[in-house]
């Protein structure tokens, strides 16, 4: 069964320092892995697509990083602020362009 | 602005109380779809269509009803709600149905059906 499952649930970090969140997923074949920024109350922002090629992509203090061979993917916050306080989803997309979302990570940024 | 709107943003109804929430998008995208977001669980497709006068089934499309009459508009339809329909209702729309399409979002709709 095509699954995405993120880690932690939710996390607390103070303002200026850095954190990883985790996504491994299930999902075959594998088409792509995008990362959303969910604010709350507002609806989900794409923040990168990776494909299976790609190992890191960057936007801002939001790196990403996928390993396809243990069908993992990271995304780190750099120096955070206290607007990086959201959920942030993993979706994984199959060869069929069926989407697979993950229940999300909940960060807050305490200054 | 280029933007996905949704109406009402709060609805709380009671059971069987026909009930629509609206979705309009004008980036004159051709793919628009409904998810629904409950705690724990990740987003879920209701239902998407891939133009004007196409739509299709996605996870959960029990008690849904849609239509696709316009490209910009693609109004979600309960025709009987029920309690286990409480949750927060998301319409998003993208250029194409591939998902290399970015998807944009609108800003949610919480529904509370009592």
């Amino acid at each position: 069964k095509n699954q995405v499952e993120q880690s932690p649930q939710s996390l607390i970090i103070l303002e200026g320092k850095n954190c990883t969140l985790q996504c491994n997923y299930t999902v075959s074949p594998f088409s792509n892995l995008r990362w959303y920024k969910q604010d709350t109350g507002r609806g989900p922002v794409s923040l990168t697509i990776m494909t299976f090629s790609e190992n890191t992509k960057s936007n801002g203090r939001y790196t990403a990083t996928l390993d396809a061979d243990t069908k993992q993917s990271s995304l780190h916050i750099t120096a955070s602020q206290l607007s990086d306080s959201a959920s942030y989803i993993c979706v994984v997309s199959d060869g069929y362009n069926k989407l697979i979302f993950g229940a999300g990570t909940r960060l807050a940024v305490h200054p | 602005e280029a933007q996905v709107t949704q109406n009402p943003r709060y609805l709380i109804t009671v059971t069987g109380k026909k009930l629509t929430v609206t979705c309009s998008q004008n980036m004159n995208h051709e793919y628009m779809s409904w998810y629904r977001q409950d705690p724990g669980l990740g987003l879920r497709q209701i239902y998407y269509s891939m133009n004007v006068e196409v739509t299709d089934k996605g996870d959960v499309p029990e008690g849904y009803k849609v239509s696709r009459k316009e490209k910009r508009n693609f109004p979600l339809i309960l025709e009987s709600p029920s309690p286990n329909q409480t949750s927060l209702y998301f319409c998003a729309s993208s250029r194409g149905g591939s998902s290399y399409n970015e998807q944009f979002f609108g800003p949610g709709t919480r529904l509370t059906v009592l």
